[in-house]
């Protein structure tokens, strides 16, 4: 396998334009989780799915983000409008709930720039 | 409320020295802690968890319930363990429900 793929790895876009991040689960896991880092916040988590399912959006900063997973294979990350105060990196990452190995493995991240 | 802090963003100190990177967690419940690394160019990835009681790459990290710290040791600092260090929380044992991480510190280490 070759790991959590995420998609595109920079990204630079124009304020007020809509920016979408994508992320490829490892094959057979069933949770999924969206993290921005920042120098000041570090990891924030964002979102996480299980199954499919979102459990836990509390993160998401406001209405312009959402997150979509429509089958375990693929889950996108959407911002729009995108603002500048958005540039950050995003990781996507995934892990196997309830299999004793719960090891979040992570994406190389997208590198966001909103100008 | 679940939550991880790490007071220090920078820790430098010179090949050889012991090096303690600080971790202190709030939960109601039982938690499971976990510290990440990430070297440069290189993705995230697990170093350690509590669970295991291991030693990693010279690690060690003990669970203190009471003083709700899971602080990261090592006895003598290389020049390779410069990178990015997250301590993290997991809602439920086994099971990764939530992973919550702290604002991250960076380990310089000088030769």
């Amino acid at each position: 396998d070759a790991g959590v793929i995420q998609s595109p790895r920079h990204e630079v876009t124009e304020m007020g334009q809509e920016v979408t991040l994508r992320c490829k689960p490892i094959s057979g896991h069933n949770s999924l989780f969206w993290y921005r880092q920042t120098m000041m916040r570090g990891l924030e988590l964002l979102i996480y799915f299980n199954n499919n399912v979102p459990i836990d959006d509390s993160g998401m900063p406001e209405d312009r983000f959402s997150a979509k997973m429509p089958n375990a294979s693929f889950s996108t990350l959407k911002i729009q409008p995108s603002e500048p105060r958005d540039s950050a990196v995003y990781f996507c990452a995934s892990s196997q709930k309830g299999q004793g190995s719960d090891e979040a493995f992570f994406g190389q991240g997208t590198r966001l720039t909103v100008v | 409320a679940q939550r991880v802090t790490q007071p220090e963003k920078l820790l430098s100190v010179f090949k050889g020295a012991p090096v303690e990177l600080k971790c202190n967690y709030s939960y109601s419940g039982s938690p499971e802690l976990f510290w990440y690394v990430q070297y440069s160019r290189q993705r995230l990835q697990l170093l350690l968890r509590h669970i295991s009681r291991e030693s990693i790459k010279g690690f060690t990290a003990d669970l203190n319930k009471g003083e709700t710290s899971f602080h990261l040791k090592k006895p003598f600092a290389q020049e390779e363990d410069s990178a990015m260090y997250y301590c993290a929380l997991s809602a439920l044992p086994y099971n990764t429900d939530k992973l919550i991480f702290g604002t991250g510190t960076r380990l310089q280490v000088f030769p």
